[in-house]
């Protein structure tokens, strides 16, 4: 079975600091990976993905994320938090036996970063 | 590019009655668009996948007759809840995906909040 993990509810980070918000994920064979950010009672917004290549992706608004096979992980990085970057980001998996188009969500981390 | 439109953003019912949220593809062809429901502080629920010109595809758990999903054309699908009832009161998204992208992301409405009195 397919599955994403965010092992934190919430992520607490000073601006200014750096951040990181964590994702691991199972699936079979060569994952499709994303990152989401919804902001309060809108829909979600695209921030990267990872499909082949690089393991090192760059998105939008600055940020980042590291795909590491070894580790099943796709880490959400930034290297100098915003207070606006305060939202909810969603780690997503698309494997390729999902059987079409279905994406699998994380259950979310809260980012707060305090000014 | 790649916009999605969801309407209405708030809607507010009487318990009995059906309300029609629509789900708008504005700058692209979306031959698959994802109806997802949204409880307060939890991830997604994927409820139904909705292809163009068949019949939308239902998770396990969510009932057909009381989420009818119809996507007549390339561009707009809708989701209508019948017979609403205030367990129903939630925040509802759709997106949409490129024709043919297994590896694209997802392009998502704005979500629509309803509230069943």
């Amino acid at each position: 079975a397919q599955s994403v993990a965010q092992p934190e509810d919430q992520v607490n980070v000073a601006e200014g600091n750096p951040l990181t918000v964590k994702c691991t994920y199972s699936v079979s064979g060569n994952p499709y990976l994303f990152w989401y950010v919804q902001y309060p009672n809108r829909g979600l917004q695209f921030l990267l993905k990872y499909i082949t290549g690089d393991n090192l992706v760059k998105g939008s608004y600055g940020f980042e994320a590291e795909f590491n096979k070894s580790q099943t992980s796709f880490h959400l990085k930034k290297p100098s938090a915003l207070v606006s970057d305060s939202a909810l980001y969603f780690c997503a998996v698309r494997g390729l036996n999902t059987g079409g188009f279905k994406t699998i969500f994380g259950a979310g981390t809260r980012l707060f970063v305090k000014a | 590019g790649a916009v999605v439109s969801q309407h209405p953003s708030w809607v507010i019912c009487k318990s009995g009655t059906s309300v029609k949220i629509e789900c708008r593809s504005l700058d692209f062809q979306a031959t698959t668009m994802f109806w997802y429901r949204q409880f307060p502080k939890q991830s997604l629920m994927l409820m139904a996948t909705s292809n163009e010109g068949s019949k939308a595809t239902y998770e396990q758990g969510v009932e057909k007759d009381k989420f009818l999903i119809n996507h007549a054309s390339l561009t707009l699908s809708t989701l209508t809840v019948t017979s609403a009832h205030p367990e129903d009161s939630s925040f509802y998204i759709c997106s949409a995906s490129w024709a043919g992208a297994n590896t694209g992301e997802l392009f998502f409405g704005e979500g629509s909040r309803l509230t069943v009195l």
